[in-house]
């Protein structure tokens, strides 16, 4: 069965502080692995990554793939309390007609 | 719109009412797509859309639940004779495009299903 696995499930850091976020995946035929930012409402696009080893950024943010141990992870710099949110990250699979398949969720709090 | 509106934010029913919750998708996105997050767990997939055609229906329990898109109409995610265990947010989320080229998925804000 295709599974994502999330770690750590919550993580709580101070301003400034440096965090990486984890998702590692099972999925038959893989295409692409997408990270959300959700806070209270709709979960905001944050990278969509679909080769190995090229890191995506965005300011504070990057992350990168690894298709050979099959995970990736999410960095966010110089963290700041509007980083406050759960991080989602989900994969399509090759054949899965677009549908995604979403892990439980990291939940970030950032302390002044 | 240039954002996925859901409507209603809230919906409480009594069990073994119906529920009808409405998504209309980005202007100009072909797909959408339906996922159910019970109790702030995974979201897990329902039901696609391919303009008014389904994509996808691998992930719809078929025997309450149902859904549209019809032309000039929002989506929508009907269901009868709601349980307890169906007391989740719904979230509709729409794409350009669905296979053949990368998309992110834009989401909406979800409804809230209460099933008391």
């Amino acid at each position: 069965e295709d599974k994502v696995v999330q770690s750590p499930l919550s993580l709580v850091v101070h301003e400034g502080d440096t965090v990486t976020l984890n998702c590692s995946y099972e999925v038959t035929n893989f295409r692409s692995l997408l990270w959300y930012k959700q806070e209270k409402k709709a979960p905001t696009f944050l990278f969509m990554l679909t080769s190995s080893g090229i890191e995506k950024k965005s300011g504070r943010l990057s992350s990168i793939l690894d298709k050979k141990e099959l995970f990736s992870i999410l960095n966010i710099t110089a963290t700041q309390t509007g980083d406050s949110a759960v991080y989602l990250c989900a994969v399509e699979a090759r054949g899965s007609q677009g549908n995604l398949i979403f892990g439980k969720g990291t939940k970030l709090s950032v302390k002044p | 719109g240039e954002e996925v509106a859901q409507t209603p934010k809230h919906l409480v029913r009594g069990e073994g009412q119906k529920a009808k919750l409405y998504c209309a998708p980005i202007k100009g996105h072909s797909y959408v797509f339906w996922y159910q997050q019970v109790l702030k767990n995974e979201f897990k997939f329902l039901i696609s859309f391919q303009n008014e055609n389904v994509f996808d229906e691998t992930g719809m329990p078929k025997e309450r639940f149902s859904a549209k898109c019809l032309p000039n109409s929002p989506c929508s995610l009907e269901i009868q004779a709601t349980k307890l265990e169906d007391s989740a947010v719904y979230f509709c989320a729409s794409s350009p495009t669905g296979q053949g080229t990368y998309n992110e998925q834009f989401f909406g804000p979800g409804t809230r299903l209460t099933v008391l």
